[in-house]
This record gives structure tokens, sequence and C-alpha cells, in this order.
């Protein structure tokens, strides 16, 4: 059973492109969770989804960040318009159907904007 | 809100040592807690859990035992070796509704482990 899967793994922008990180859950999986992880930092939660709905994104900044968990296909979070306070790993996770609180993380995306 | 404190690193230990990394933590219910282990270039990976007071969590040797009274989790091992170098991350989880929600995590602590 393979685990989470993130891609790519390093993401290079500059300010002011688009940056999407990918997130495939592990097989059986439909619970979502994308985390940021600042230098020197915790990861801080940012949204959950389900399958097509978002079900908490109280810790996704109002602007620019939007996430989306589509019928098929991975879980992709999207920022717009870089800037170089974006850089940080993003780590996705995700759960078992049923709302297990066990989670289970990717390797993370590490995104530096230059 | 909820919050997790952390002991801050680095800790720095020879191999064999005890090892105690400090976790506190503030909820308003009745949360589970965790213990995750990070190694360079890689991804959290879940170390040991606790669901309700009093119980204990273990793996590899880990133990933290789920203390309702102090609101703790202390992360302990008997005798650390040079591979258990990486950065520890406690965090807790509340559940809402009928799904999980988002782990709350400390800040991390970087575990040195010298030969």
């Amino acid at each position: 059973n393979a685990g989470v899967m993130q891609n790519p793994r390093h993401l290079v922008r500059r300010r002011g492109q688009e940056a999407r990180l990918r997130c495939s859950p592990m097989k059986g999986h439909s619970h979502v969770y994308w985390y940021r992880q600042l230098p020197e930092e915790g990861l801080k939660f940012m949204v959950y989804l389900q399958k097509e709905n978002i079900i908490d994104e109280s810790g996704m900044p109002k602007e620019r960040f939007s996430a989306e968990f589509p019928k098929e296909g991975p879980s992709i979070l999207r920022i717009q318009q870089v800037v170089r306070g974006d850089s940080a790993a993003y780590f996705c996770a995700s759960s078992p159907i049923g709302g297990s609180d066990e989670q289970y993380f990717g390797p993370g995306t590490r995104l530096t904007v230059t | 809100g909820n919050s997790v404190t952390q002991m801050e690193g680095p800790v720095t230990l020879s191999e064999e040592a005890f090892l105690t990394i400090n976790c506190t933590y503030t909820a308003t219910g009745y949360p589970s807690l965790f213990w995750y282990v990070q190694y360079p270039g890689e991804g959290l990976q879940l170390l040991l859990k606790a669901t309700k007071a009093d119980d204990k969590g273990s793996n590899k040797g880990f133990e933290a035992t789920y203390r309702k009274e102090t609101t703790s989790f202390h992360l302990e091992k008997g005798s650390v070796q040079v591979s258990d170098s990486a950065v520890y991350f406690c965090a807790l989880s509340e559940k809402s509704g009928g799904g999980a929600d988002g782990l709350t995590f400390g800040k991390g602590t970087h575990l040195i482990i010298q030969p």
C-alpha cells in the first residue's frame, strides 16, 4: 500500500507566479489535510478536505490560497501570486474513511520563492 | 484555542543516555495526543499516540503517558541511539462533529545524539 504521495518535492517560483502542489492520499483514504511548516516552526494546519468538499479552511490565508480535492485525481493546493513569505515546506496528510484522528503524512513539497 | 508547548532544542545527548522531551498542552475537551518524528528531508512519521487519560503510547523504545492532571505527554526513552537524531513534534487532535480535525503541533524539538 503506497503511502501519501506529494509532488513536486521541490518547487522554485519567482515572485508573482503561481504554485500548484499536488497530494495523492493513501489508498482508501478520503480525508486530506494540508499543513505549512515555516523555518524553525512547527506545522500549522491550513485546510481539511474530503472528496469535492472543503470541511475546514480556518487555517488558510484569506487571499491567494485555495485548495481542492476533486472526485478524481489528487488534492491541489494552489498559491497565486507567490511572495517570499510563502517559502516553506507544505505537507499533506490523509486519514481513512470514518474520520480517524490518525493522520499519515507525505514527504512534503519545499517551495522556494525567489 | 488549543495549543501545544514543548521544550526547545536542540537537545544534545550522548549515545545510551536517557531522554526526556517535555510536552504540555491546552485543550477545551479531551484530545488525543501524539508524538511525530521528522528525519532530515522527510515528512512526519507517527511515533506513538494515546487517546485517553493514563494511556501509555509506546514504539521503538519510546514511551509517553497521557497525564490529564498535569496536561502533559512527555516523551521518554531509556537509551538513545545515534539513529534517533531527528526533530520530534508533540501534537494533539480534538475531534468536532463526526470527522477528524487538523492536528495542533508544537514547534518541534531537535534531538542530536552523539556517538
